[in-house]
């Protein structure tokens, strides 16, 4: 079946730097992928929207600019985030639909970041 | 807008039990409903999922049916294993607004002791 990968999937970087996380769609064709972002023992928050070839809708309260999202082909999305600090630390899931199965999402294996 | 509404967990049971988690929903359209389960460190992986009204979603002895009347799509399982601790989400997705995102509730805990 149609496969998500995220790399890495555990990074520490030190605070002020930034850091990029990775969202491959292995077998199919991703028209659509979500940015999630998930703090211990709570729901999963939606962060933004990406279309390949487009830029992504951010929800409420995201930073753009802090959280850069890239889509620059159907089977790949990067999240970057820009300057991180401690409050930055969190597991970050990406999820992608598209490919046969038309609008079934499937999510990676998630991200977490640790600040230091 | 759009939300979902779960039990606050963590649900503690004992291997065997019966389980039940609830689950309702408020839509502006016609949502299909799903279950996701999160594993310790890992990410989410759908359990089941429904995609219209008086609809049963099953898998792995899990089972969840798609009530419309009372917007409710609550997860049971006949008896549960350790295995099945896990975090348990329940989410929709309205296509008819035009978007394809999932809206999750803030998940369920759930912990089966030997």
């Amino acid at each position: 079946g149609a496969v998500v990968s995220q790399h890495p999937s555990r990074v520490i970087c030190k605070s002020g730097t930034s850091v990029k996380i990775e969202c491959r769609s292995l077998d199919f064709q991703a028209t659509t992928m979500f940015w999630y972002r998930q703090f211990p023992k709570q729901s999963l928050m939606l962060m933004a929207t990406s279309n390949e070839g487009s830029k992504a809708t951010y929800e409420q309260g995201v930073e753009k600019d802090k959280f850069l999202i890239n889509h620059a082909s159907l089977t790949l999305s990067t999240l970057t985030v820009t300057s991180a600090h401690p409050e930055d630390s969190s597991f970050y899931i990406c999820s992608a639909s598209g490919g046969r199965s038309g609008n079934t999402i499937y999510f990676g294996e998630g991200s977490w970041l640790t600040v230091v | 807008g759009n939300s979902v509404t779960q039990m606050e967990g963590p649900v503690t049971l004992s291997e065997e039990a019966f389980l039940t988690i609830n689950c309702t929903y408020t839509a502006t359209g016609y949502p299909s409903l799903f279950w996701y389960v999160q594993y310790p460190g890992e990410g989410l992986q759908l359990l089941l999922k429904a995609t219209k009204a008086d609809d049963k979603g099953s898998n792995k002895g899990f089972e969840a049916t798609y009530r419309k009347e009372t917007t409710s799509f609550h997860l049971e399982k006949g008896s549960v294993q350790v295995s099945d601790s896990a975090v348990y989400f329940c989410a929709l997705r309205d296509l008819n607004t035009g978007f394809q995102k999932l809206v999750f509730g803030t998940g369920t805990r759930l912990l089966v002791s030997p």
